[in-house]
């Protein structure tokens, strides 16, 4: 069975510094995919940011990027110059490439910017 | 374009009864999907229909069952409702394959169950 570990459950961080959320998980799986959601107040989940597990260079989305440590089985989350709208509960997510179209959560951490 | 619709927002039940929740996919998408959020456990996959048919369930009891109707649209019935059941329901679509798109969500229903 596959697992998403996400070890530290809240953080915060000043506004305009850089963040990273950790993640790990556990597969005997080598074609999969990553996944980072972000949940703010509003309930809505997000796609952040997506990571094919075959490509070797991390994935970036303007402020976003990942890094993505295959062999470690580790896939953090970098978040530069944070912003107040940065505020959210935050997902990591995987999923296996064969067509079960379902994705395994980890449990969140909750990320607050301060002004 | 019209995101995920998912209602009610809220649903207060009391235990033993039926819940009935519904979704509405982003226009042209076949697929939905059923995540419970249940506090401090992170979202749990429920179910998966696609084309009317159910392709896919997560370890939850046979009480949770759900129908996908010709216009995509989605119910999720919940029987004999526990105490335990009380969570946030994520509904999703998406425009291909969840790994090349990922999920849309809507912004869920909160059901509890008292």
């Amino acid at each position: 069975a596959q697992t998403v570990t996400q070890s530290q459950p809240e953080m915060s961080v000043q506004e305009a510094e850089t963040v990273t959320l950790s993640c790990t998980y556990d597969t005997s799986e080598n074609n999969y995919y990553l996944f980072w959601y972000k949940q703010p107040p509003s309930r809505q989940m997000i796609l952040v940011i997506r990571q094919e597990a075959y490509k070797q260079q991390n994935a970036t989305e303007n402020r976003f990027s990942v890094n993505f440590q295959k062999a470690a089985k580790s896939f953090s989350l970098k978040i530069s110059d944070s912003q107040l709208g940065d505020t959210a509960m935050y997902f990591c997510a995987f999923m296996i490439d064969f067509g079960n179209e379902k994705l395994t959560f980890g449990t969140g951490t909750r990320l607050t910017i301060i002004p | 374009e019209a995101g995920v619709t998912q209602s009610p927002t809220h649903l207060i039940k009391t235990r033993g009864q039926q819940a009935t929740l519904r979704c509405s996919p982003i226009s042209g998408h076949t697929s939905v999907y059923w995540y419970q959020q249940a506090l401090g456990l992170g979202l749990q996959f429920l179910l998966w229909y696609d084309e009317g048919e159910e392709r896919n369930r997560g370890n939850f009891p046979p009480r949770f069952s759900g129908r996908q109707f010709p216009n995509y649209s989605s119910e999720l019935n919940v029987n004999a409702l526990e105490l335990e059941d009380s969570a946030l329901y994520l509904c999703a679509s998406s425009r291909g394959t969840v790994a090349n798109y990922g999920y849309t969500f809507g912004s869920g229903t909160r059901l509890t169950v008292v």
